[in-house]
């Protein structure tokens, strides 16, 4: 069980909005820290979409915006393209002994 | 451009050991965290292993501990993972990412194509 909670899948159609979660425990000691979120593809290298709970570094069109309200993040992906479709894993740093965890990850399906 | 580029990788027997390293262009080496982050067949993604970048400070996930050391040679912009008592379940592709950050984990903007570790008899 992983110490940051994201719903297995969600769909949508091209052109919609949809929104993924990422929700960890309230006594966990980490559970200020900022959230960040990141797309994969499998077969290629992951890459960051989300920093600091809602930087978009540059290149990453402003469809994705994150946002958090006390212990939950969520990534938000309007104007939903057939390209959206990936995996999408928010991490953020835990404590001292572990560093940073991932969530368990999103499968998202553009229908 | 920051590139990032594994080597290591391969078919290892159960019980063995293999060290994987990560070579590093286009940035200042010195200054980031670098982390391992693996994807086991089917899994989502788990940060392996951490260093801060003067290496002074590493961090690991609870299923390596022990088992796993991460190491950095700032004068060579190389990072390493050595791995030993493998078993199965790290059969994984292995990322090597640049954090943000430079004296704790933060997030990681650069990733290399990962190379895949393979724990079987």
């Amino acid at each position: 069980q992983s110490v940051l909670t994201q719903p297995p899948s969600v769909s949508g159609a091209p052109g919609q909005r949809v929104t993924i979660s990422c929700t960890r425990s309230a006594s966990d000691i980490g559970a200020g820290s900022d959230v960040h979120w990141y797309q994969h593809i499998p077969g290629t290298a992951p890459k960051l979409l989300i920093y600091g709970t809602s930087k978009r570094p540059s290149g990453v069109p402003d469809r994705f915006s994150g946002s958090k309200s006390g212990t939950s993040a969520s990534l938000a992906i309007s104007g939903l393209q057939a390209e959206d479709e990936a995996d999408y894993y928010c991490q953020s740093f835990v404590d001292d002994l572990r560093g940073s965890v991932f969530g368990g990850g999103t499968k998202l399906t553009v229908l | 451009e920051a590139q990032l580029l594994e080597s290591g990788g391969g078919l290892v027997q159960p019980g063995g050991s293999l060290r994987l390293s990560c070579g590093a262009s286009g940035f200042v080496f010195s200054s980031y965290v670098m982390s391992w982050v693996r994807q086991a067949p089917g899994k989502g993604l788990e940060c392996v292993s951490s260093i801060t970048a003067s290496g002074t400070t590493t961090y690991y996930a609870d299923s390596v501990r022990g088992r796993f050391t991460v190491s950095r040679d700032n004068s060579k912009s190389t990072l390493f993972l050595q791995m030993d008592r493998l078993t199965a379940e790290d059969t994984a592709i292995y990322y090597c990412a640049k954090d943000g950050a430079t004296n704790q984990p933060y997030f990681l903007n650069r990733w290399g194509q990962g190379t895949l570790v393979t724990v079987s008899s």
